[in-house]
């Protein structure tokens, strides 16, 4: 099983509001990853879980909170976002395999967040 | 800091034709690279992974290529197909300094493939 899923699929949300997304595996991989894509954009890394710490912030603002339950469950908590921060949220994760390190990245189909 | 381009920007052929997608990266010290396809809307589907230490790999219709030492991959797509058409994102890794199970992908801005019957 080579699936990560997401949830919500959509989320409406207002600029007052708190709302949470999801994001599980079922790999056994250890290291998981929030990605921010932009309409016509690629992909941009946001956070960067290593066996439930967090390891990368690549100077998201506050308003975005991750956490790591367990090694199968990645949250990002959502508050007093902008219009700005409408955008399509990606997770992955991957897991180096014992000699051979492949890194390589599975991507969820993401949560499409408007913020109204 | 890894900066990524992609040429073409976008692409339109008729189907069956066999395709080439150019990715070029700026830093060489990379781990892998993979190649992702993207459909409107969607998430992003792992197509091929190279490792640094390959120069190609293949799956069915495609094959990938990469030359680390010049910073390039090119990405072959044989009998081109309309179901084909997507964005087709480049995204060389590199492993973090002192970090052991975790890196950076970074991506280029995609190329957008139409393949038209």
């Amino acid at each position: 099983d080579t699936e990560v899923t997401q949830t919500p699929k959509h989320l409406v949300m207002g600029m007052t509001n708190k709302k949470s997304l999801k994001c599980e595996q079922h790999m056994g991989h250890r290291a998981m990853y929030w990605y921010k894509q932009k309409a016509k954009k690629p992909p941009e890394l946001m956070f960067v879980y290593s066996y439930e710490k967090l390891s990368i912030n690549e100077s998201v603002p506050s308003r975005f909170s991750p956490e790591c339950p367990n090694s199968s469950l990645l949250n990002l908590h959502l508050h007093a976002l902008q219009p700005e921060d409408s955008a399509l949220y990606l997770c992955a994760s991957s897991q180096p395999k014992g000699q051979l390190l492949t890194y390589e990245q599975y991507f969820g189909p993401g949560t499409r967040l408007t913020v109204t | 800091k890894q900066e990524v381009t992609q040429i073409p920007a976008a692409l339109s052929v008729p189907e069956g034709e066999n395709l080439v997608l150019n990715c070029s990266f700026t830093d060489s010290a990379i781990y892998n690279l993979q190649w992702f396809r993207q459909d409107p809307g969607k998430g992003l589907t792992s197509l091929l992974l190279i490792q640094s230490s390959q120069r190609e790999q293949t799956s069915g219709r495609l094959n990938a290529s990469l030359d680390k030492s010049s910073g390039r991959s090119t990405l072959y797509i044989a009998a081109s197909q309309p179901g084909d058409s997507a964005t087709y994102l480049c995204a060389p890794y590199r492993a973090i300094a002192g970090g052991t199970s975790y890196g950076k992908l970074t991506f280029g801005q995609g190329t957008i493939l139409t393949v038209h019957p």
